[in-house]
């Protein structure tokens, strides 16, 4: 089981520019979310989904975009990139928001 | 306002002793607490999940406890070894997409 794999593990980019984070898992989870974790401070919710074809937002989705259209796949938009959006960026996928959460290993993303 | 607190924020131990970090919350309304653990560069694992009525849970030797009325939990870790270090981080769920997370303690085992 490869359970949820994100791409790329590491990113650079310039102000302005745009990209996507992948995330997929294999284990037929409803439940995705994905979360930035910044030095000092817990993870945070960008946004989730319950299941393909529904999404919703988090507790900080400005500048982000998510989309669900098949249930293994949940990737992150970032529109026009800022150096606040510097960070690490978790996805997560579940059986159920009240059930342990899958986490990948991350993307690190540095704007400059 | 919803806060889950940890300490201590880092520890160092010697390989082959016990230790104890602690999670205090402030999160309402309580559905669950959770304990995971990040190594560097990876993911958060779970360790464990703990619901209202549940006092003590194990996984290894790994093993939480919550104190609902005192809104605290504690993981204990025992016979440590080297692979224990890392971030342990609490996280609180207040119910549908309210989990919240502490900033964790970073524990480093030490040969």
């Amino acid at each position: 089981n490869a359970g949820v794999t994100q791409t790329p593990k590491f990113q650079v980019l310039k102000t302005g520019q745009s990209m996507t984070l992948q995330c997929a898992q294999d284990m037929n989870h409803e439940y995705m979310s994905w979360y930035r974790q910044d030095p000092g401070m817990g993870l945070r919710l960008i946004h989730y989904s319950v299941g393909a074809g529904i999404t919703d937002q988090g507790e900080v989705p400005n500048g982000y975009n998510v989309s669900r259209s098949t249930t293994e796949d949940f990737p992150l938009r970032l529109l026009s990139a800022a150096p606040s959006q510097t960070s690490v960026y978790f996805c997560a996928s579940s059986t159920g928001t009240f059930y342990g959460y899958t986490f990948g290993s991350g993307t690190r993303l540095t704007v400059v | 306002k919803n806060q889950v607190e940890q300490s201590p924020q880092s520890l160092i131990i010697l390989e082959g002793k016990n230790c104890t970090l602690q999670c205090n919350y402030t999160v309402s309304p309580f559905s669950n607490l959770r304990w995971y653990k990040q190594d560097t560069g990876r993911g958060p694992v779970s360790l464990t999940i703990m619901t209202f009525s549940e006092n003590t849970k194990s996984n290894g030797r790994y093993t939480a406890t919550l104190d609902a009325d005192t809104k605290q939990s504690s993981l204990h870790i025992t016979a440590s070894q080297l692979s224990d270090s890392a971030s342990y981080i609490c996280v609180v769920s207040a119910g549908f997409q309210k989990l919240v997370f502490g900033t964790g303690t970073r524990l480093l085992v030490s040969p």
